[in-house]
């Protein structure tokens, strides 16, 4: 069945540092990952999003990376700051686009000064 | 930069009682969502409606829950004889389309039910 998974649920880093997250996914039919980043009493923040087409996509200061044979994705962030702490969930949707999202349950990400 | 905004921040009810959810999207946006996520769980998709209707529906949503656009800018959730288990964190979410548009959300609305 369709299911969205986190292989770690805590990951403490030094600043400075790149953190990878990693992400697991069951359907082969999902087409469409995105990650989000939620800090405490807020909503979850849209950082980056990938196709199943394509297996890496950068943005500011993020990279994802999508390996389709073994479903995995992982958000790697380069020079993790103390701002970049939070909880980063990963979703994936099989329907093309953003609609019915299935999210994981997310990492934690503490950033040590 | 346009964001998502939910009110109340926090409602508390009683069993049995109905609830509303209010949501303004943003202004450019035709897809709207309602997600919830229950404390320490994972957030779970409610409903998507687009063009005045309902698009796509979960299995949570059932037929105490309800949407509505009633103008042009807000967007409601009700919930109509709220239960215990329905304590959680609602999310509003907006995109510009279905395809190749993240969904933006807005920081929630905790609803209690005592």
């Amino acid at each position: 069945g369709e299911s969205v998974g986190l292989h770690l649920p805590t990951l403490s880093v030094q600043e400075g540092d790149n953190s990878i997250i990693n992400c697991a996914y069951s359907n082969s039919a999902s087409d469409y990952f995105i990650w989000y980043k939620q800090e405490s009493g807020k909503g979850p923040q849209f950082i980056i999003d990938i196709r199943s087409n394509m297996d890496k996509r950068q943005g500011q200061r993020v990279t994802v990376l999508l390996n389709k044979t073994v479903k995995h994705l992982s958000l790697q962030i380069a020079a993790t700051q103390p701002g970049d702490s939070a909880v980063y969930f990963c979703a994936e949707s099989s329907q093309g686009g953003s609609e019915k999202l299935v999210f994981g349950k997310g990492t934690k990400l503490t950033v040590n000064p | 930069e346009p964001e998502v905004t939910q009110t109340p921040s926090h409602q508390v009810t009683q069993m049995g009682q109905e609830v509303i959810l209010r949501c303004v999207p943003i202004s450019n946006h035709l897809y709207f969502y309602w997600y919830r996520q229950i404390l320490g769980q994972k957030v779970e998709f409610l409903v998507s409606f687009y063009n005045n209707e309902i698009s796509e529906k979960s299995e949570i949503f059932d037929d105490q829950f309800s949407v509505e656009r009633p103008d042009g800018s807000n967007f409601t959730l009700k919930i109509r004889s709220t239960k215990l288990e329905d304590s959680a964190m609602y999310f509003c979410a907006s995109s510009e389309g279905r395809t190749d548009s993240p969904l933006h959300f807005g920081n929630g609305t905790r609803l209690t039910v005592t």
